[in-house]
């Protein structure tokens, strides 16, 4: 069975440009996280979805950052014009949705704004 | 808010070594899920264990962790620290139905031949 998978792996901006970040979850799987782990610091939540309903997105910088999970499967993350706090790398998980599932990461993107 | 509090930031030892992590966690919620995921370098978490069930001993792959409710604590152990157990040790918190998980800090375990 395939994991979940993320692309791209890695992003290199300038300070005010935009950039997507793509996820896979694992096939079933109806919650979908994505988390932000700045370096040498652990997953911070942005938001999460059940199906394509966003079900908590209290920490995300609204002005800037959107997620969409428009048919419950694949799910975007955008941030509109970068700034260097967001250097990070942004995680995507996700899980069977029951309580104390175990909550599947993917690989990663590594974003790095100058 | 949910928060987990993880007080060393680094661990080294020696290979063979006992290795113990602390854990403390705050929650409104009084039946949470806590987690340990294991973060090897340039991967991504996964798990290692985890526990609902207040004083019941969990283990996997060699290490265990009780979670102690009156004391919010969930402490990992291993008896004897192997060089591939170098790696990031989160400790985090899941308060309520497939929320999404508070981690704490991270503790890094550095094993030595």
């Amino acid at each position: 069975e395939a994991g979940v998978t993320q692309s791209p792996r890695y992003a290199v901006l300038q300070e005010g440009q935009a950039v997507s970040f793509w996820c896979d979850p694992i096939s079933g799987h109806d919650t979908l996280y994505w988390y932000q782990q700045p370096r040498d610091q652990g997953p911070q939540l942005l938001v999460y979805f059940r199906d394509e309903a966003v079900i908590d997105n209290s920490q995300l910088p609204s002005d800037r950052f959107s997620a969409v999970r428009p048919k419950g499967t694949n799910s975007t993350l955008k941030i509109q014009s970068a700034k260097q706090g967001d250097t990070a790398t942004y995680l995507c998980a996700s899980s069977p949705g029951l309580l104390g599932a175990e909550q599947f990461f993917g690989p990663g993107t590594r974003l790095t704004v100058l | 808010g949910d928060s987990v509090t993880q007080t060393e930031g680094l661990v080294t030892l020696t290979e063979g070594l006992p290795v113990m992590l602390n854990c403390t966690y705050q929650t409104i919620y009084s039946n949470p899920f806590l987690f340990w995921y294991v973060q090897h370098l340039n991967e991504s978490p996964r798990l290692l264990l985890k526990s609902f069930t207040d004083n019941k001993r969990t283990e996997h792959q060699g290490f265990h962790a009780t979670l102690h409710k009156s004391s919010s604590s969930f402490h990992l152990q291993k008896s004897s620290a192997q060089l591939s157990d170098s790696a990031l040790y989160y400790c985090a918190l899941s308060g309520n139905y497939a929320q999404g998980l508070t981690f704490g800090l991270g503790t890094r375990v550095s094993v030595f031949p």
